[in-house]
């Protein structure tokens, strides 16, 4: 299995950046496509697609989210930070089967 | 609209079976994509278990390949999960969603709200 890494936490300030990480257990890219997309869970509702294959934002997301990333090495970046974006989020791989990380909650400074 | 809703029992005693139903509206399961089903544990981890296909394939987590059945029904649109011989292990929220087919494709676009479903005695 592809195992997904991800810090458990991360606080930030409203209006501030937040960048999160992931790292994978081997590469999840295949030729120039990155297969790691990525998701936000708030308590008591489902996860929502935020970015799929590394950069490209799922319909409907604000452009203050975006994702980089390739091989094992990729981030979620949030810029600037709302008091709505309060959440978890978690990656995901499609690479080898499909594995999640175990998420990273945001929280506030 | 895409909408998805999972329906079942919440509890379900160790040892039996835990079942399932993804009801999909909006969109016609046979028209495309993969229907999953994922679970959530408490504490977090999420885990995908298995797909059925538009065509009627299925693809299963290998952890869970000697207790898991995926079928559907087309009449219905609706898709179903079911777990054999559950232990407290499996206690867990289950989400079904859909995603493209193939490993390019295979993200989550659209979620069910979710089942909570605890196996206890």
């Amino acid at each position: 299995d592809i195992v997904l890494t991800q810090s458990p936490a991360l606080a930030v300030s409203l209006g501030q950046r937040a960048t999160i990480s992931c790292r994978a257990s081997q590469s999840v890219s295949i030729s120039r496509y990155n297969l790691m997309h990525w998701y936000q869970q708030k308590p008591g509702q489902q996860p929502k697609l935020l970015i799929y294959r590394a950069s490209n934002l799922a319909s409907g997301i604000p452009a203050r989210f975006s994702g980089s990333g390739s091989g094992t090495d990729f981030t979620l970046t949030i810029n600037p930070v709302q008091a709505d974006d309060i959440a978890t989020y978690y990656c995901q791989q499609s690479r080898e089967s499909y594995t999640f990380g175990a998420g990273t909650k945001l929280e506030l400074k | 609209e895409i909408q998805l809703q999972e329906s079942g029992p919440g509890l379900v005693k160790p040892s039996q079976s835990l079942s399932l139903t993804c009801s999909v509206t909006g969109y016609t399961i046979t028209s495309g994509y993969d229907w999953s089903w994922i679970r959530k544990f408490p504490g977090n981890k999420m885990e995908w278990m298995g797909y059925i296909s538009y065509s009627g394939s299925t693809n299963y987590n290998p952890s869970l390949k000697s207790r898991i059945s995926i079928t559907r029904d087309t009449s219905k649109n609706q898709f179903f999960l079911q777990l054999n011989s559950v232990t407290t292990e499996d206690t867990a929220t289950y989400y079904c969603a859909r995603s493209g087919y193939g490993s390019y494709h295979a993200f989550f676009d659209y979620w069910g709200q979710g089942v909570m479903v605890t196996v206890s005695s």
